[in-house]
């Protein structure tokens, strides 16, 4: 059984980076058939996809339009997990951040149990 | 980016109801469409794959049907665990789209 758990803090202030973890079990993040994903949900902006990484012999990283000047996500081997980190943040990326798991054919299937992070000063 | 327009934005049913929510995509997607459902507090659930087929464990009073642009989710007969928001998914390409949600209310 996969299981996905995110640890990172609820709060960060305005212009700097929000950072958070999520750990794997029951998989690898060095799968050749599973990829590792973050999603936010907000109520302005609904449920919003906003990157993975992957590994396919070497390491491969998708991220969406609306964040690719700022996020990084980052596998971590050694811990079988992988990162996410969102610079120069605003209020507007206040919202529930998710990871996920997606494997070749089959689309995001195991969920993190979500933090809510806030951006405020 | 594929946008995903899914419809009514809420519906208000009773137990024992046949619901319906669609879920249509900018452009064709084959059958790359899944569906979840999200109680508050909790991380959606993925219910169904592939356009129609159910996830494991999923109850089978759960369908879903379409290919292309449009697709359906149906519950044949709504139960009270069944109150919750429902979300379509496309994972066709990149970036991965998310319909708007549809909240199902007890009427």
């Amino acid at each position: 059984q996969v299981q996905l758990q995110q640890s990172g803090p609820g709060l960060v202030k305005p212009s700097q980076t929000l950072s958070l973890t999520c750990a794997i079990s029951g998989d690898s993040v060095s799968s050749n058939s599973a990829a590792w994903n973050w999603i936010r949900q907000s109520p302005s902006r609904g449920l919003e996809w906003l990157g993975r990484t992957y590994y396919r012999s070497k390491w491969y990283n998708q991220y969406a339009e609306s964040v690719k000047s700022r996020i990084t996500i980052n596998p971590d081997t050694s811990k079988n997990q992988f990162s996410l980190q969102l610079n120069s943040v605003t209020p507007q990326d206040t919202a529930m951040y998710y990871c996920a798991r997606d494997r070749t054919g089959w689309p995001l299937d195991y969920w993190g149990q979500g933090t809510l992070v806030a951006v405020s000063s | 980016a594929i946008q995903m327009t899914q419809s009514p934005s809420s519906l208000s049913a009773s137990v024992g109801d046949r619901v319906t929510i669609t879920c249509r995509a900018s452009q064709g997607i084959t059958k790359d469409l899944a569906w979840y459902q999200q109680k508050p507090g909790t991380a959606p659930e993925l219910l169904i794959y592939d356009a129609s087929t159910l996830q494991s464990g999923v109850p089978s009073r759960f369908s879903g049907s379409g290919f292309g642009t449009d697709f359906t989710l149906t519950i044949s007969s709504l139960q009270p665990e069944d109150f919750a928001t429902y979300y379509c998914l496309q994972d066709y390409n990149n970036p991965f789209t998310f319909g708007q949600g549809t909240k199902v209310e007890i009427k």
